[in-house]
């Protein structure tokens, strides 16, 4: 089955500051690849996702890429705020994300003000 | 409401007795997921409907683990002979299955003790 990886289990920035969080994953027919968001005792949603027929994609300070070939993908977070401190999980799929997500073990980022 | 509800939020119990974990999905929303975390992981995923019967179930760790959703809408998870190492927040989630984007639920955090 799949396994995906996630790396740094913590990570501190200053406000203002980019963050990235990387993840692989072993399934290379794996094609849907989410990043959840949970904030303290909070329910995990869905911040962006990429799908494996683009390399990269944004949306305002948020952005990810893929490498196919390498099988890993990234976050990035630009000109982070206090209220981007939460555990952030990557998660892969196949079938375009119609079959369960694997998730990484998550990334507990600190935004320091 | 509008989400994923899920009941009880909080369910204590001890070591041996049985425990039902309730799912409402979105409405319209015909995939259904039940994921598992423990504290400081990401969600373990445990088994998937596609409307009434379980596409996936390979997550479910042993047989003391059943889900149903016989109307293809609430979904019920039941563990029986609960054991100590049970205890963690069960998540439900939806999809609209085009996107592939899951809606969690808040989960029901069992204790067992």
């Amino acid at each position: 089955g799949e396994n995906v990886e996630q790396h740094p289990s913590t990570l501190s920035v200053q406000e203002g500051d980019s963050a990235v969080i990387k993840c692989t994953y072993s399934d290379s027919a794996s094609n849907y690849f989410p990043w959840y968001k949970q904030e303290l005792g909070k329910r995990p949603q869905l911040i962006i996702d990429i799908r494996s027929n683009v390399g990269e994609k944004k949306d305002q300070r948020i952005a990810v890429t893929l490498n196919k070939t390498a099988k890993h993908f990234s976050l990035h977070i630009t000109e982070t705020q206090p209220e981007d401190s939460a555990v952030y999980f990557c998660a892969a799929s196949t079938a375009g994300g119609r079959r369960a997500l694997t998730f990484g073990s998550g990334t507990r980022l600190q935004v320091q003000p | 409401g509008a989400g994923v509800s899920q009941t009880p939020s909080n369910k204590v119990t001890e070591k041996g007795k049985y425990v039902e974990l309730r799912c409402d999905p979105i409405s319209g929303h015909t995939a259904l997921y039940w994921y598992r975390q423990s504290l400081g992981q990401g969600p373990e995923f445990l088994i998937y409907f596609q409307g009434t019967g379980a596409a996936d179930d390979s997550g479910l760790p042993n047989d003391r683990f059943f889900a149903v959703r016989p109307e293809g809408s609430v979904s019920t998870l039941k563990i029986q002979r609960t054991e100590r190492g049970d205890s963690a927040v069960y998540l439900c989630a939806s999809s609209p299955i085009t996107t592939g984007e899951l809606f969690f639920g808040e989960g029901s955090r069992l204790t067992v003790l």
